[in-house]
């Protein structure tokens, strides 16, 4: 499966643990895209990343979130001292990074759940 | 000031019939745009991206985009029961790749 690949798919926290979400980019793309969907609502973006880099985080929480890319392995997106209001679907979104017409391929998404 | 607005719908059409789903966006600099088909529980699927102005054409899905309104639609001719979904715009700004969507339009294709 050559696909945009995320894991876990659904992921329980208890208030104050932290959550870790992965995303391994489709073949050939070198640009992730974090987003983050609360139920009946659109997707919001929070970070674009490429390899080492974070490029636009202007959608991330200032406190408890951190994301980051490293050179060999997925993407990680952290979150730290979790709260009821970080339940949501957090989806990964993976590009080759062209100018223009630059398409991106979703992940099937982590479910958090914060009890 | 929400940057790509959409009808939230829902859109109620027959089987058989046009479905036009409609989008407005306020960044005259955006570039390129994008139309995905979300599945209650699943991830957006991308389904076309238009970066001219006029019309563009894969299938039973046109894409229009007219830079000057600011203004982005999708025709779905010949519409089924399985394209029953929610239909989200986005549209890329100036300056990088951030990708700004829409709240999404819930379209339903009555048998």
């Amino acid at each position: 499966n050559a696909g945009v690949m995320q894991n876990p798919r659904h992921l329980v926290r208890r208030r104050g643990q932290e959550a870790r979400l992965r995303c391994s980019p489709m073949k050939g793309h070198s640009h992730v895209y974090w987003y983050r969907q609360l139920p009946e609502e659109g997707l919001k973006f929070m970070v674009y990343l490429q390899k080492e880099n974070i490029i636009d985080e202007s959608g991330m929480p200032k406190e408890r979130f951190s994301a980051e890319f490293p050179k060999e392995g997925p993407s990680i997106l952290r979150i730290q001292q979790v709260v009821r209001g970080d339940s949501a679907a957090y989806f990964c979104a993976s590009s080759q990074g062209l100018a223009g017409g630059d398409e991106q391929f979703f992940g099937p998404g982590t479910r958090l759940t914060v009890l | 000031q929400k940057e790509v607005e959409q009808n939230s719908g829902p859109l109620s059409v027959p089987e058989g019939a046009i479905a036009s789903l409609n989008c407005t966006y306020s960044d005259r600099g955006s570039q390129s745009f994008f139309w995905y088909r979300q599945y209650s529980g699943k991830s957006p699927e991308l389904i076309m991206f238009i970066y001219s102005n006029g019309d563009k054409e894969d299938g039973r899905f046109t894409a229009q985009l007219n830079k000057a309104s600011q203004y982005v639609s999708l025709l779905i001719r010949d519409s089924q029961p399985s394209d029953s979904a929610t239909y989200l715009c986005a549209g890329r700004g100036t300056g990088g790749f951030k990708t700004i969507f829409g709240a999404g339009t819930r379209l339903f294709v009555k048998a």
